[in-house]
């Protein structure tokens, strides 16, 4: 399982566009990427999802380069709403029968400042 | 379209008791995820079932067991509990093979 790398904390002003970087070097070519979004006390939630370029959704975008060995999540204008911790996470879609699990590093906590 | 559902929401154990956790999956999911979430960590995966049975098991021992149900709701039991167990258990539900996990409120256990 590929081994992800995000800064533990941001802050930004409301209305700003906000920009987390996650680093996966020893990404494998049938992983994706994904970024889960947490509230406290409340289950992770999917956000996006892809495998390599640009993918856009309507509540974020990501940017993948082509060596897949980092990726963007893009938040346009985050509200106090979006305050909340983002994990990053890289798994294989080809599992089939086998198992399949997400593994969660401790993920960036945003704080959306007024 | 039912959401994923768990219960109870809060538990309190002593060390050494036993627990049994339920988890309903999402209306149409074959496969469920047990998680368990300490303060300030990131969930971490207990193990996965599909159709009835075990399909992947994360760094956690036997103590910990699960079932699935032929209507796809989960049981996460844990044995001998020690006090290290006391943390947020999530339970996801999912098609085999795709990434998205729906996930539960979850379930916080205290262990005193």
């Amino acid at each position: 399982l590929a081994k992800t790398t995000q800064p533990i904390s941001m802050d930004s002003y409301e209305g700003q566009e906000v920009n987390i970087t996650c680093s996966h070097n020893n990404i494998a070519t049938n992983d994706y990427i994904t970024w889960y979004q947490q509230f406290p006390s409340q289950g992770p939630r999917f956000i996006i999802q892809g495998y390599k370029t640009k993918v856009t959704n309507e509540v974020a975008s990501l940017f993948i380069p082509a060596d897949r060995k980092s990726s963007t999540l893009s938040l346009p204008r985050v509200s106090l709403s979006d305050t909340a911790v983002y994990y990053c996470l890289v798994g294989d879609l080809s599992s089939g029968a086998g198992s399949y699990q997400l593994t969660f590093g401790k993920g960036t906590k945003l704080s959306v400042i007024p | 379209e039912t959401g994923v559902t768990q219960s109870p929401t809060h538990l309190i154990k002593t060390r050494g008791q036993q627990v049994t956790l339920r988890c309903s999956s999402q209306s149409g999911h074959n496969t469920v995820s047990w998680y368990q979430q300490a303060l300030g960590q990131g969930p971490q995966f207990i193990f996965q079932y599909y159709r009835e049975e075990e399909n992947g098991r994360g760094n956690f021992p036997p103590r910990f067991s699960g079932l699935q149900f032929p209507n796809y709701s989960s049981e996460l039991n844990v044995n001998a509990l020690e006090l290290d167990d006391s943390a947020l258990y999530l339970c996801a539900s999912s098609l085999l093979g795709y990434n998205e996990q729906f996930f539960g409120p979850g379930t916080r256990l205290t262990v005193l």
